[in-house]
């Protein structure tokens, strides 16, 4: 089974220029997450889909990040304009949501994409 | 949303010395799980434990969902297993996946 896969690896982008992640979940798995982390501290929330609903974006900063997942497949998350302070790395998850299910609920992350803002 | 609490944030052992890392939420959670961060930074799925007890080779996990908390266990640790552990619930289906902010595990040969 493939794995969830994102793209770029590595992004160094100026502040106040534009940049966009793209993630294709694990086949067949409903849930898609983007969550950021910040070096030195546990990943945070920032969109989660189901299919290609929101189901919470109330950590996004909507201001300036936005997230679409077309077709409840693959997704990007942009950024736009970028600031100093989204230097982080940007992980996208997936989960299939078996209900009733113990190993069908698990979370599978992809290797992320480390952006620094410079 | 829930609270996750790890302990100890950071951890020196010597290879071959055995550990225990605790995770305490402040909810009850129905999907928790254990990962691992590689250098490289990606997440690796170490357990899903919403209860009970797993073994897996030289690890093994154990969560009191009554009591709120989870245990991870590494025996005879090697350098390879430095980096950093986190755990991570979900209180129902619909809700995000919280993390705590890691315990950074450091194994000197």
């Amino acid at each position: 089974e493939a794995g969830v896969a994102q793209s770029p690896r590595y992004k160094i982008i100026e502040k106040r220029q534009s940049v966009a992640f793209w993630c294709n979940p694990i086949s067949g798995h409903a849930t898609l997450y983007w969550y950021q982390q910040i070096l030195g501290q546990g990943p945070k929330l920032l969109i989660q889909f189901q299919n290609n609903g929101v189901v919470d974006d109330s950590q996004l900063p909507k201001d300036r990040f936005s997230a679409e997942r077309l077709k409840g497949v693959d997704s990007t998350l942009k950024i736009q304009p970028a600031k100093l302070e989204d230097s982080a790395v940007y992980l996208c998850a997936s989960r299939h949501l078996r209900t009733g299910g113990l190993a069908g609920n698990t979370i599978y992350f992809g290797e992320g994409s480390w952006l620094t803002v410079v | 949303g829930i609270q996750v609490e790890q302990s100890p944030p950071d951890l020196i052992l010597q290879e071959g010395a055995n550990s225990t890392l605790r995770c305490n939420f402040s909810d009850s959670v129905n999907n928790l799980q254990w990962f691992h961060q590689n250098p490289w930074g990606q997440l690796i799925n170490l357990f899903y434990i919403p209860s009970g007890t797993k073994q897996n080779g030289r690890l093994s996990a154990t969560t009191v969902a009554t009591e709120r908390y989870s245990l991870l266990y590494i025996s005879s640790s090697q350098t390879t297993d430095s980096g950093v552990y986190f755990c991570a619930g979900v209180r129902d289906n619909n809700n995000d996946m919280r993390f705590g902010a890691g315990t950074r595990l450091t194994v000197k040969p």
